[in-house]
């Protein structure tokens, strides 16, 4: 079955840049989306279709995605940025919906 | 703008049956733009997929929980439902309804509600 994995945590100091991996084998023919979610709330999209941007969400955030790894990059960050992160994909073979393990952004 | 609104029984026994319900306001659930997902998360813990919902009436399981689940619409109400048989510990989490986009993208979720088994 499909498995995304990315790093349980990333630090980053205020004012720098985080990238948040999504693992697995050629992620890079699938559409990726990504989610933020603060403690006590529901997700929200950041990014979708590995790098486009809903309306609301700060051109800070950026995504790309290639080969075996999708990437959910955050510049310049602010302390607002602290949250759980979850990349997700579609498996067009099972028709199953698949979440990334998630990954805990920590501003320093 | 859509909403989406979890309700249910916050508490439910050990081998009952887990029953929520997703009302959904702002959009029909009979549209074919759309299609509808449950999602819940234990404490502390990730997100996981539980299965969906096409307008079609067709529904997807994730393997792991497919032997106990069971997602159905109620078009006239306008509002789907879940069902998780023979519960255990193992299914207390937080529960999410979502809408889902053509291109598989969650992309509205209702505030979630907890449901414990003890």
């Amino acid at each position: 079955s499909y498995v995304l994995t990315q790093p349980p945590s990333v630090s980053v100091a205020p004012g720098q840049t985080a990238r948040i991996p999504c693992g697995e084998n050629n992620i890079g023919l699938k559409s990726v989306h990504w989610y933020q979610q603060k403690p006590g709330q529901a997700p929200v999209v950041v990014v979708y279709d590995d790098s486009d941007r809903p309306s609301g969400i700060p051109e800070r955030f950026s995504g790309s995605n290639t080969g075996n790894t999708a990437t959910l990059t955050i510049s310049r960050v602010e302390a607002g940025d602290e949250a759980d992160y979850y990349c997700q994909v579609w498996d067009s073979s099972t028709d199953h919906y698949v979440f990334g393990t998630g990954t805990k952004v920590t501003v320093l | 703008q859509v909403q989406l609104r979890e309700s249910g029984p916050g508490l439910v026994r050990p081998s009952q049956t887990l029953s929520l319900t997703c009302t959904v306001s702002g959009g029909s659930i009979s549209s074919h733009r759309f299609s509808w997902s449950w999602i819940r998360q234990p404490a502390g813990k990730g997100l996981e997929w539980i299965g969906h919902l096409y307008a079609t009436g067709r529904t997807s399981y994730n393997p792991s929980l497919k032997s106990r689940v069971t997602i159905s619409m109620d078009t006239s109400n306008n509002h789907f439902s879940l069902m998780v048989n023979s519960v255990t510990a193992a299914d207390t989490a937080v529960y999410y309804c979502a809408r889902v986009t053509g291109n598989a993208l969650f992309q509205s979720w209702g505030q979630g509600t907890l449901v414990t088994v003890s």
